[in-house]
């Protein structure tokens, strides 16, 4: 059975700081990789997705992948309050379908 | 990215009953899907809606409990039938536009089963 791992935390960082956000996969075929935020009580919010090995940068928000290793990570630069929501890590195989597998989230607490 | 809406936007609904919950795209769009988020839970997929034809559905989920339409390319249902408590949860449809690998979520449907 196909998974995405995360830490669920939460996982407490000071404003302004890094705050670093994992997930590993178990489908070594997996083409696509989507980090979602998702605050309490609201729906699930695109703020990136990867599919080359390395880094993409889009404003505070780093991803990295490592195929590899059946890594991806989001690194939020910066950290403010506002970022404190739910991080879901979400895979798409490397079947024809546009399944998307979904972590269980990691919560983010930024301390003002 | 679409606009998505859904109807209703939270329900609370009695054992035994049926609801239909609605989505909408302001665009057309290549494909819906149907997904779960269960109390405290992350999401699950429940089935993807093909329009003109049945939907496909994920290990778990059935028709009879979970029909859905999709008439045509802005539009479906999923019809959550004969509920118990144990479908208190968030209902929310995703689309994928296209020439995108990307889904995009509508605003969700909250519901309560007694």
């Amino acid at each position: 059975q196909k998974e995405v791992e995360q830490n669920s935390g939460p996982l407490s960082v000071p404003e302004g700081a890094i705050a670093s956000l994992n997930c590993t996969y178990s489908d070594r075929g997996s083409q696509s990789f989507f980090w979602y935020r998702q605050y309490s009580g609201k729906s699930p919010e695109l703020i990136m997705f990867i599919y080359s090995n390395g880094d993409k940068e889009d404003g505070r928000f780093t991803a990295q992948l490592n195929k590899a290793s059946q890594y991806v990570s989001l690194l939020i630069r910066d950290s403010q309050p506002s970022d404190s929501a739910t991080y879901l890590c979400a895979v798409k195989g490397g079947d024809s379908s546009y399944k998307l597998i979904f972590g269980s989230g990691t919560r983010l607490l930024v301390r003002p | 990215s679409a606009v998505i809406s859904q109807k209703p936007s939270r329900d609370i609904c009695q054992r035994g009953t049926s609801l239909t919950i609605q989505c909408q795209v302001d665009s057309q769009v290549t494909m819906m899907f149907w997904y779960r988020q269960q109390p405290g839970q992350s999401l699950t997929l429940i089935a993807t809606a093909n329009q003109g034809s049945e939907a496909t559905y994920e290990s778990g989920f059935v028709i009879d409990k979970f029909p859905i339409s999709r008439p045509n390319l802005t539009f479906s249902t999923l019809t959550v039938s004969n509920m118990s408590p144990e479908d208190s949860s968030i209902y929310l449809c995703s689309v994928l536009t296209g020439g995108q690998e990307t889904q995009y979520f509508g605003p969700g449907t909250r519901l309560l089963v007694l």
